[in-house]
């Protein structure tokens, strides 16, 4: 019985380049969230996605960053053209309905940007 | 919106008792979440309040006061592995989002 898988654990991007990272949900879970955890701060809402829809993206930066949840396949969390400030923990989580069911999370990815 | 205040260190000794409290002040309610985090690790889940009084699960229990907006995590008979953070969050009044305070960093001491 998985828990919530995220890859890659760790990723290390120069400035300019792209950071894909993927979250696939727990079993029987069909509702994805994204959170960011910025060194020394707390986790920060960024994405709240079901199967092909995004519900409330009101936490992500208007611009390089985009999430995508497809019918089939894990969600993707797509940051274009790095900047060091994007350096973070990032966690996936999922619930079977809304945030009033508990959410699970992920063991997250921790980017680097260099 | 939703704001959520926590103190961001605690130290306790091993075998004694500690409460971590958590006030809160949110435009709709939705229940209080908490959570452990080890340093470098995800957030596991600890337990969900949605009515008021003390819910106990083991060595934690989590207490809610919904009049008073304010929560607490009680953690009895402490181990070296309760070393962690701990994280309050509420739901928002469309529910579909976490809104985390900054976490208490629990040491626990010899």
């Amino acid at each position: 019985n998985a828990g919530v898988m995220q890859n890659p654990r760790h990723l290390v991007r120069r400035r300019g380049q792209e950071a894909r990272l993927r979250c696939s949900p727990m079993k029987g879970h069909s509702h994805v969230y994204w959170y960011r955890q910025l060194p020394e701060e707390g986790l920060k809402f960024m994405v709240y996605l079901q199967k092909e829809n995004i519900i409330d993206e009101s936490g992500m930066p208007k611009e390089r960053f985009s999430a995508e949840f497809p019918k089939e396949g894990p969600s993707i969390l797509r940051i274009q053209q790095v900047v060091r400030g994007d350096s973070a923990a990032y966690f996936c989580a999922s619930s079977p309905q809304r945030a009033t069911d508990t959410q699970y999370f992920g063991p997250g990815t921790r980017l680097t940007v260099l | 919106g939703q704001n959520i205040d926590q103190p961001t260190e605690m130290t306790a000794t091993e075998g004694a008792i500690v409460q971590i409290n958590c006030t809160y002040q949110t435009s709709g309610f939705n229940g209080l979440f908490w959570y452990q985090q080890h340093a470098g690790e995800a957030p596991t889940f600890l337990s969900y309040n949605v009515l008021d009084g003390l819910e106990e699960k083991g060595r934690f229990s989590s207490f809610l006061s919904r009049s008073k907006g304010y929560s607490y995590l009680l953690l009895k008979e402490l181990q070296m592995k309760d070393s962690a953070s701990y994280l309050c969050a509420a739901p928002t009044g469309t529910a579909s989002k976490l809104t985390f305070g900054t976490g208490t960093r629990l040491q626990v001491t010899l």
